[in-house]
């Protein structure tokens, strides 16, 4: 079946932590994004990607890195400079142009 | 002014009632609409998408879009507990690339009482 999958589906970090949050889509998309959603803010963009090797900043990308090296794979990095990282993050897939995007289940990160 | 404003709810309504979720937007470039339904710690998923103005029917599902007043609804009849979730209202224009990013609303969390 195709479809979009994040791991961990929990991930707890330490303060001063880089850590890795996975995403894989064996839906033949070329676009990629990652969102962080928090209670009573909607869903937030912080990276895109179109294509292999090229990504955009969002709207919150502080803190954050990507990296765009195969077409279904859009891992996206939480390094310590991100101050508040606790929040529940969701990668989608989408064909490119005005289509429907395709979530993963999520990985809710907890800074302890 | 946001691009797209969602009432914020919450919302409770009793099991079998007619539902209507509503968005405005402000930016008359779009033309592509959908609505996600997003269950407690899981993904959204996309629950209707529609093209233009006009209405949309999927089973208990109605879609509409009122281009002229910049406004969409999402109807649900005879709501049922299981349509407890939160909804999000999205948006798209028919430009090439960067232009054809989704632009969301903040979504209203429906609670349906049994």
């Amino acid at each position: 079946d195709g479809g979009i999958t994040q791991s961990p589906k929990y991930l707890f970090r330490k303060e001063g932590q880089n850590v890795t949050l996975s995403c894989e889509q064996n839906l033949n998309h070329d676009a990629m994004y990652w969102y962080r959603q928090d209670p009573g803010q909607g869903l937030r963009l912080i990276y895109y990607s179109q294509i292999v090797n090229d990504f955009q900043k969002g709207d919150i990308a502080e803190g954050y890195s990507v990296s765009r090296e195969k077409k279904e794979s859009f891992p996206l990095t939480v390094t310590s400079a991100q101050k508040n990282p606790t929040a529940f993050y969701l990668c989608a897939s989408s064909m490119l142009g005005p289509y429907g995007y395709t979530f993963g289940s999520g990985t809710r990160l907890t800074v302890v | 002014q946001k691009e797209v404003e969602q009432d914020p709810g919450p919302l409770s309504v009793p099991e079998g009632a007619i539902v209507s979720l509503n968005c405005t937007y402000s930016n008359s470039a779009f033309q592509y609409f959908m609505w996600y339904r997003q269950y407690s710690r899981k993904g959204p998923e996309l629950l209707m998408y529609t093209y233009s103005s006009g209405n949309k029917e999927d089973g208990r599902f109605t879609a509409q879009v009122d281009k002229s007043s910049k406004y969409i609804s999402l109807f649900i009849r005879d709501s049922q507990p299981s349509d407890s979730a939160t909804y999000l209202c999205a948006m798209s224009a028919p430009l090439g690339g960067a232009n054809s990013k989704l632009t969301f609303g903040k979504g209203i969390t429906l609670s349906v009482r049994p």
